[in-house]
């Protein structure tokens, strides 16, 4: 089975802070997306990328980069962490279908 | 802009019986389907999916259906048990479900005993 790794479950940080979310595939996937799901909203997407070095915007960008300098790893860095990113963040990877990680819980205080 | 609407943000039914869960869609461009189903504290996993050509898909008691002419899909469980019970989001895309997906808000299922 194909497993998609976040590496923290739950993250507290504070404002103003430059917060790295890691994931990582081990399938060899080419695509990779970063969302965010928060309560009455759905999932929205933020980034995603078709290839190495490859990124692309979402719907909701603004305040957030990416990182793909090897396929496995997709990294999402809040630039300057605010209390309105606070959220649910998953990642996904996609061949065949997705696989979601399990989600990482990000409280900007 | 919302693009993939479901309206209904919870539904309740009883074990056993139907559950049919609704999504509407704006964007014509769209060509693949896709319901997943979310617990608390774990990423969304794949439940099925249609594509634009077909009307109807089934998996075991998962059916889904696409009527195109009102851009309109819906999800029927049958029969609904206790474990069903999460919430359901709808997803679209232009391509296959490769690509980048727009979600519904969710549909939180309760089946009770």
């Amino acid at each position: 089975d194909v497993k998609v790794t976040q590496s923290s479950r739950y993250l507290v940080k504070r404002t103003g802070e430059k917060v790295f979310l890691e994931c990582v595939q081990d399938m060899d996937h080419e695509n990779m997306f970063w969302y965010r799901q928060d309560p009455g909203l759905g999932l929205r997407l933020i980034y995603f990328s078709y290839d190495v070095k490859m990124k692309e915007k979402g719907d909701i960008p603004e305040g957030y980069s990416v990182s793909r300098e090897k396929k496995e790893r997709f990294s999402l860095i809040l630039e300057s962490a605010s209390t309105n990113q606070t959220s649910m963040y998953l990642c996904a990877s996609a061949q065949g279908g997705y696989t979601f990680g399990s989600g990482t819980r990000l409280t900007v205080v | 802009d919302q693009q993939v609407k479901q309206n209904s943000p919870s539904l309740s039914v009883q074990e056993g019986r139907i559950s049919i869960l609704n999504c509407d869609y704006t964007n014509s461009m769209f060509d693949y389907f896709l319901w997943y189903k979310k617990y608390p504290a774990e990423g969304p996993t794949f439940l099925i999916s249609i594509s634009s050509i077909k009307d109807k898909n089934e998996d075991g008691r998962f059916t889904v259906f696409l009527n195109k002419s009102a851009k309109h899909l819906s999800l029927h469980i049958v029969p609904s048990q206790p474990g069903d019970s999460a919430v359901y989001f709808c997803a679209a895309s232009v391509g296959g479900s490769n690509y980048k997906l727009t979600f519904g808000k969710g549909t939180l299922l309760t089946v009770n005993p």
